[in-house]
């Protein structure tokens, strides 16, 4: 396992299109975390889940995300009707469950709504 | 809520230097951890040192160190010996160790240039 990865690494989309992530995690991780990080910015919490259940959704986390992991393996991060200030890079992290869980990092997606 | 700020947008260095980056917290909690990430330029962003709020003892890994002053709700890094590939973006965040999700909260980053 080569570390947590996700697909695709960049789009670009027009405003009002539906587009979606993929994050595989680290095989052992049972905690899968979903970050955006608009340009110059650290990265913002938006959801994490454990095994498959999702259980923590940020405010930044609007009725047009929506997040899964039916298997709780991989996960998928879907943004409907996008919108310009939706452009941010898409970051996916994965960690055990634990107090000394560090996070690994995926390299991210960044998307460009036009 | 906690915040976490990075008053130096941009720092620089010599290679071989030393450099240190600041960092501010504000929680109302007494156990947390703190952590230093690093964000090369294209690339994933990896964890460079971490300390736990209870531990007095500074944190060290090879050329990074911290300075962490509870009281002060300050976090500085310091690089030794910098290299040329320490060049990166360097974010500060905060974890509570106790809730079930441990979401990190990030600072808005230090953009650090080595010049050789």
């Amino acid at each position: 396992d080569t570390g947590v990865s996700q697909d695709p690494r960049h789009k670009i989309t027009k405003r009002g299109q539906n587009v979606t992530f993929r994050c595989d995690p680290i095989s052992e991780h049972n905690r899968l975390y979903w970050y955006r990080q608009t340009l110059g910015q650290g990265p913002e919490f938006l959801t994490y889940f454990q095994n498959e259940a999702q259980l923590e959704k940020s405010r930044l986390l609007s009725d047009r995300f929506s997040a899964e992991r039916p298997k709780g393996s991989f996960s998928t991060l879907e943004i409907q009707r996008t919108e310009q200030g939706d452009s941010a890079m898409y970051l996916c992290a994965s960690s055990f469950m634990g107090e000394n869980n560090e996070q690994f990092f995926g390299p991210g997606t960044r998307l460009t709504v036009l | 809520a906690q915040t976490v700020t990075q008053s130096q947008p941009e720092m620089s260095v010599q290679e071989a230097e030393t450099v240190t980056l600041s960092c501010t917290y504000d929680t109302s909690e007494s156990d947390y951890y703190l952590f230093w990430y690093k964000q090369p330029p294209s690339r994933q962003m990896i964890l460079v040192i971490r300390q736990e709020a209870y531990k007095q003892q500074n944190a060290t890994e090879n050329r990074f160190s911290v300075n962490f002053q509870k009281a002060a709700k300050s976090f500085s890094l310091k690089i030794s010996d910098s290299q040329l590939g320490d060049a990166a973006m360097y974010f500060c965040a905060y974890r509570r160790p106790k809730t079930s999700g441990s979401r990190l909260t990030f600072g808005e980053g230090t953009q650090l240039t080595v010049n050789p």
